[in-house]
């Protein structure tokens, strides 16, 4: 079965501090890849998304992330975190297997202390 | 103003009773999804469905009954066969083109007592 896994389930960093967060899928075939956040209270939001092309992709608020197919691996970065990061973030993949729903990894906690 | 609303924020329930989860959405979406999220277990999919009249199981739909009549409306019902009800409950829609992504409702937070 397809899965996800998000290997930091909490990290904690001090502004300014740059962010890795890792995310690994077991699937063979094509995928789309995204990560979702989800601020203290708010709805969950797409931060970035990976359809095609350039393996590196940039969303919103200064994220990153880097596709690298022979590693299963769609990591999450941003060189420098400030406080309004705190927040719950998610990996996700959607593979031909399910339609069009995704499978989403567990999840990483981001506390940023000022 | 386009969105998922999900009503109501908060649901209490008594073990044992039905209890029936609204998802509405404005942005014409075809496809349509729930979602469980428990704390430490990320989002696992309940339901969806990709068009109207017609939907698929996800990967714990044990205990749970949906209907999509049309297309802005995907309702979900939490049964009394359930094990364990009490999570939020998240509703999304996304289109089915090549740029395909999923929009999320705020949530409904369910607890049985």
């Amino acid at each position: 079965a397809q899965s996800v896994s998000q290997h930091n389930h909490h990290v904690i960093l001090s502004e300014a501090a740059s962010l890795e967060l890792g995310c690994n899928y077991s699937y063979g075939g094509t995928v789309n890849l995204f990560w979702y956040v989800q601020y203290p209270g708010q709805h969950l939001q797409l931060l970035l998304k990976y359809f095609s092309g350039d393996p590196l992709v940039k969303g919103i608020k200064g994220f990153e992330a880097e596709f690298i197919k022979s590693k299963f691996s769609f990591n999450l970065r941003k060189p420098s975190v400030q406080w309004s990061d705190t927040a719950e973030y998610f990996c996700a993949v959607k593979t031909n297997q399910a339609g069009t729903a995704l499978i989403f990894g567990k999840g990483t906690t981001l506390s940023v202390s000022s | 103003d386009g969105g998922i609303t999900q009503s109501p924020k908060y649901l209490f329930r008594k073990e044992g009773q039905n209890v029936t989860l609204s998802c509405e959405q404005n942005l014409n979406h075809d496809a349509m999804y729930w979602y469980r999220q428990d704390p430490g277990q990320g989002l696992r999919l309940i339901y969806y469905s990709q068009i109207v009249n017609d939907f698929q199981k996800g990967d714990i739909a044990e205990g749970y009954s949906v209907s999509r009549e049309k297309k802005e409306s995907f309702p979900l019902t939490v049964t009394s066969a359930q094990k364990n009800p009490t999570a939020f409950y998240l509703c999304a829609s996304s289109d089915r083109g090549p740029t395909y992504t999923q929009y999320f409702g705020p949530g409904t937070r369910l607890t049985v007592l």
